[in-house]
């Protein structure tokens, strides 16, 4: 079993529909949790970090973990073409040694139409 | 702005060539990363770095090395290169415990897609 397993998708949308992407982990120690955003033919970028359990917004994106469940969920409100991407969600357990790794799901190939 | 950049977008390099990736961060970041991303399976850490010369093997090590003689350059080399290892590579950097604490993002550079025939 994977640490991290994230559904690859692919997931079609109308533009303006609520996106929900998810994750779930078996590593309970797992306290920092991660969304990655990557565009086609580029490298992932940071789009949501977020420690522990609860919720963050940041415009129309929304993080949310829940460590009880060993889930993670990031939430696009009026999602648009420029969201079209694969969403990688990524989470590490506290640092060991000095540095740390970052343990990445499958990633989740969004595609939002007009 | 940080900033990872990568030697090469595309490479294509025949079996059993001795194949080396390059990756520079200008940042000063401690620790550096190299990752392969193949559909459905994410990224697979092969090799890190926490400081100029260590290294750490990662998930997936077998078939190759790294190098890292200067703090901002971090080198990926296939000894052999195999079919088996067509791929996206992607170089990461994050600037470390000692400048950042416990907060671990990573920076990615842009990715060198290899093709092995």
């Amino acid at each position: 079993q994977k640490e991290v397993e994230q559904d690859p998708g692919p997931l079609s949308v109308p533009e303006g529909a609520i996106v929900s992407l998810n994750c779930t982990y078996s590593n309970s120690a797992f306290q920092y949790f991660m969304w990655y955003r990557q565009y086609s033919r580029k490298g992932p970028e940071l789009l949501m970090y977020t420690y522990s359990s609860g919720n963050k917004e940041d415009g129309r994106f929304t993080a949310q973990v829940d460590k009880s469940s060993k889930y993670i969920s990031l939430f696009i409100r009026d999602s648009q073409p420029s969201d079209s991407a694969t969403y990688l969600c990524a989470m590490s357990p506290p640092i060991s040694g000095g540095y740390n790794k970052l343990i990445f799901g499958a990633g989740t190939r969004l595609a939002v139409h007009p | 702005d940080v900033k990872v950049t990568q030697s090469s977008r595309y490479l294509v390099k025949r079996t059993g060539e001795k194949v080396f990736l390059e990756c520079v961060q200008d940042m000063d970041h401690e620790n550096m990363f190299w990752y392969r991303q193949d559909p459905g399976l994410g990224l697979r850490l092969i090799y890190f770095s926490y400081d100029v010369k260590m290294k750490e093997k990662g998930d997936i090590p077998e078939g190759y090395s790294v190098s890292r003689e200067k703090k901002e350059r971090f080198s990926l080399i296939l000894e052999s290169a195999s079919t088996n290892q067509t791929s996206m590579y992607l170089c990461a950097s994050n600037p470390g415990y000692r400048l950042a604490g416990l907060y671990n993002e990573q920076f990615f550079g842009p990715g060198t897609r290899l093709t092995v025939l």
